[in-house]
């Protein structure tokens, strides 16, 4: 089985602190993504990554930026965090290749808050 | 480019049936369901790529009407396990697309009571 393990379930930081949330997988995929979940939103994609050292804006890209130095791990950098910043993130993985039959594998997910 | 879910909720007695709808305004090359229950991780249900194909698993199936650009999935005597919010994520073709990149709807939520 596919295992996406995200480094923390809860997180609490304050205001201005640059905080990093880390994602790592097992099975050697491509794709490498982060969502913010928020009640009545769905799943908003944040960034994405198709191989080491590229990233691709998701949707709401503004005050993060990402890191992917390492084929398995996935960092989100939230460069200066904010209380609208408050959300649970999940990191999700896939393989690449023709790419319309592979499913998203996701992690637990982290629920940050900011205070 | 986020598909349009419907209903937004759905409250069940064991047995019986639901349907859920996920329609987009872009042509689709495949649609994606997912299911999340509280506090855990979405599970992958199953994919369909444009063609009309209809797919299953165990009691729930879904079907993908490539004219209406629209998916539905079936939910089929239901159980209470199949609680949760399911969400479509929508994979296109095209200028400005990324194939592996899924758009994903508001979710359904889906309440079955014994």
């Amino acid at each position: 089985d596919v295992k996406v393990t995200q480094s923390s379930r809860y997180l609490v930081k304050r205001t201005g602190e640059k905080v990093f949330l880390e994602c790592v997988q097992d099975m050697d995929h491509e794709n490498m993504f982060w969502y913010r979940q928020d009640p009545g939103l769905g799943l908003r994609l944040i960034y994405f990554s198709y191989d080491v050292k590229m990233k691709e804006k998701g949707d709401i890209p503004e005050g993060y930026s990402v890191s992917r130095e390492k084929k398995e791990r996935f960092s989100l950098i939230l460069e200066s965090a904010s209380t609208n910043q408050t959300s649970m993130y999940l990191c999700a993985s896939s393989l690449s290749g023709h790419g319309f039959d592979q499913p998203q594998h996701f992690g637990d997910g982290t629920r940050l808050s900011i205070l | 480019q986020q598909p349009v879910q419907s209903p937004q909720a759905v409250i069940l007695r064991e047995g019986e049936d639901a349907v859920i709808n996920c329609s987009s305004s872009k042509a689709l090359y495949s649609v994606h369901w997912y299911r999340q229950k509280h506090g855990e991780a979405p599970v992958f249900l199953m994919i369909l790529l444009k063609g009309g194909e209809q797919k299953g698993h165990e009691k729930i199936s879904a079907s993908f009407n490539e004219k209406k650009q629209q998916s539905s999935l079936y939910l089929t005597a239901s159980q209470l396990s199949y609680s949760g919010t399911y969400f479509c994520g929508t994979e296109y073709l095209g200028r400005g697309s990324t194939l592996g990149r899924l758009y994903f709807g508001r979710g359904t939520q889906l309440t079955v009571w014994p």
